[in-house]
């Protein structure tokens, strides 16, 4: 199994550009999460997906921010308009939700970059 | 909301020495607890998971504890190895059907020569 596979794994880009960042979860996993690391606030949750339907996208920390799940292997995490604030690692996770443990697989990571 | 608390923040060790990761949670009402490894610059790896029914679980030299009722978890590792050096962090997932983990904010270990 090639694990959780984010892409690209790092990103720089200016100001105001769009950013899209992209999740292949495990095969047969049925949820999807997306979080951000920073070194003031840790790692967050932003939001999450069971079965390709959004559950909790209370963490997006505002409407610059949007994911989607198209489909059961791929989803997409998109900043427009993108500001040096949102610099960070974001992670990309995936679980199985209906087996006993729910534990959760991350991906490598995504280091963006906004100048 | 729940809380989660590691400490020390950070440990450096030398070689060979066995040493205690603690992890501590102020809602006891949780499902399970992760712990996880962050290599600098990497993703995280999941090391142990502990169901709530549980009072520890162990994997080669690590070993974690679950004191449910005083919101305590304990990562213990034996004969430290520099390979161990990296950030661990613990993480609970409430009770019931809700899968949103919380994260504690990580112990760095230095494990040196």
């Amino acid at each position: 199994d090639a694990g959780v596979i984010q892409s690209p794994r790092h990103e720089v880009t200016e100001m105001g550009q769009e950013v899209t960042l992209r999740c292949k979860p495990i095969s047969g996993h049925n949820s999807l999460f997306w979080y951000r690391q920073t070194m003031m606030r840790g790692l967050e949750l932003l939001i999450y997906f069971n079965n390709n339907v959004p559950i909790d996208d209370s963490g997006m920390p505002e409407d610059r921010f949007s994911a989607k799940m198209p489909n059961a292997s791929f989803s997409t995490l998109k900043i427009q308009p993108s500001e040096p604030r949102d610099s960070a690692v974001y992670f990309c996770a995936s679980s199985f939700e209906q087996g006993a443990t729910y534990e959760q697989y991350f991906g490598p990571g995504t280091r963006l970059t906004v100048t | 909301k729940q809380e989660v608390t590691q400490i020390p923040a950070a440990l450096s060790v030398p070689e060979g020495e066995n040493l205690v990761l603690n992890c501590s949670f102020t809602d006891s009402a949780i499902y399970n607890l992760q712990w996880f490894r962050q290599d600098p610059g990497k993703g995280l790896t999941s090391l142990l998971l502990i169901q709530s029914s549980q009072r520890e679980q162990t994997s080669g030299r690590l070993n974690a504890s679950l004191d449910k009722s005083s919101g305590r978890s304990t990562l213990y590792i034996a004969a430290s190895q520099p390979g161990d050096s990296a950030t661990y962090l613990c993480a609970v997932r409430p009770g019931g059907t809700a899968s949103k983990l919380t994260f504690g904010t990580g112990t760095r270990l230095q494990v040196t020569l």
